[in-house]
C-alpha cells in the first residue's frame, strides 16, 4: 500500500541555516506529492506540491523535487527564519485511491534567532 | 482561511458518551474527506464521500463511528459510545471548485479529549 516516511525531528536550527527534511514514499500508481505545514495552534496549510516526476514545488522560499528514481521529494530551504518555526508533513494522494492522503508522521522545526 | 469551518473546534466527554462534529467546506465540492490526528502523528484517513455518497471506509473507523453528508453539502461524524483511544484531533478536507481535483484544504479541526 501506499505510505510516507519523513524524518524524525525535532529540527533545531539558526536562523538564516539551510534546512532539509528527508521525505521518501512508497505507492503503487502515480501519486501527486505534497508537503503541508501546521504552524502551532493553528490548522493544515498546504506549502508546495509536485505532480509528476521531476516537477518542483516552491513557496516562500522553499522547495522540493519529485524525484521518482529515488521516491523521494525532499524539502529545502535556503534560509530559514524564526518564523518557520512549525510541524512540516510530507503526503501523497493518489487519484486511483480516491485521491485521499497519505501522511508522514510529521518533522517539528525549531528555529532559533 | 481554507474555506473548511468545523464545530465545535474543542469537545470534552466522558467515555461512554455519544459526540458529533460538523464539518461545512465552503465551496462544497462534491469531494469530502475526514481524517483523524494524534498526537505527534500525520493525519490518518478516516471516510470518504463524493456528494452524498460515502465511497470508502478506513479500518480504523470501527462500527462505533458514523459519517453522514446528507444533501452533499456539510458533513456529520458521530462516534458512540466513546473511548479514551478516541481522543485526537478530527480534521475535515474538501478541495475548491476550481482547484486542481488532488488538493485539498483542511479546516481547523476538531479537538476531542475522552475523559
Amino acid at each position: 500500500g501506499d505510505s510516507v516516511t519523513q524524518m524524525e525531528g525535532p529540527v533545531t536550527l539558526s536562523e538564516e541555516a539551510f534546512l532539509t527534511i528527508n521525505c521518501t514514499y512508497t505507492a503503487t500508481g502515480y501519486p501527486s506529492l505534497f508537503w503541508y505545514v501546521q504552524y502551532p495552534g493553528e490548522g493544515l496549510q498546504l506549502l508546495l506540491k509536485a505532480t509528476k516526476a521531476d516537477d518542483k514545488g516552491s513557496n516562500k522560499g522553499f522547495e522540493a523535487t519529485y524525484r521518482k528514481e529515488t521516491t523521494s521529494f525532499h524539502l529545502e530551504k535556503g534560509s530559514v527564519q524564526v518564523s518557520d518555526s512549525a510541524v512540516y508533513f510530507c503526503a501523497l494522494s493518489d487519484l486511483a485511491n480516491f485521491n485521499k492522503f497519505y501522511f508522514g508522521s510529521g518533522t517539528k522545526l525549531n528555529v532559533k534567532p | 482561511d481554507t474555506g473548511v469551518s468545523q464545530n465545535p473546534r474543542h469537545k470534552i466527554t466522558k467515555r461512554g458518551q455519544n459526540v458529533t462534529f460538523r464539518c461545512d467546506p465552503i465551496s462544497e465540492h462534491n469531494r469530502l474527506y475526514w481524517y483523524r490526528q494524534t498526537l505527534g502523528q500525520g493525519p490518518e484517513f478516516l471516510t470518504y464521500f463524493q456528494n452524498e455518497a460515502q465511497l470508502e471506509k478506513s479500518r480504523l473507523l470501527s462500527d462505533r463511528f458514523s459519517a453522514e453528508r446528507p444533501k452533499g453539502s456539510f458533513s456529520t461524524l458521530e462516534i458512540q459510545r466513546t473511548e479514551q483511544g478516541d481522543s485526537a484531533m478530527y480534521l475535515c478536507a474538501s478541495p475548491w471548485d476550481g482547484s486542481p481535483p488532488n488538493e485539498q484544504f483542511f479546516g481547523p479541526g476538531t479537538r476531542l479529549t475522552v475523559l
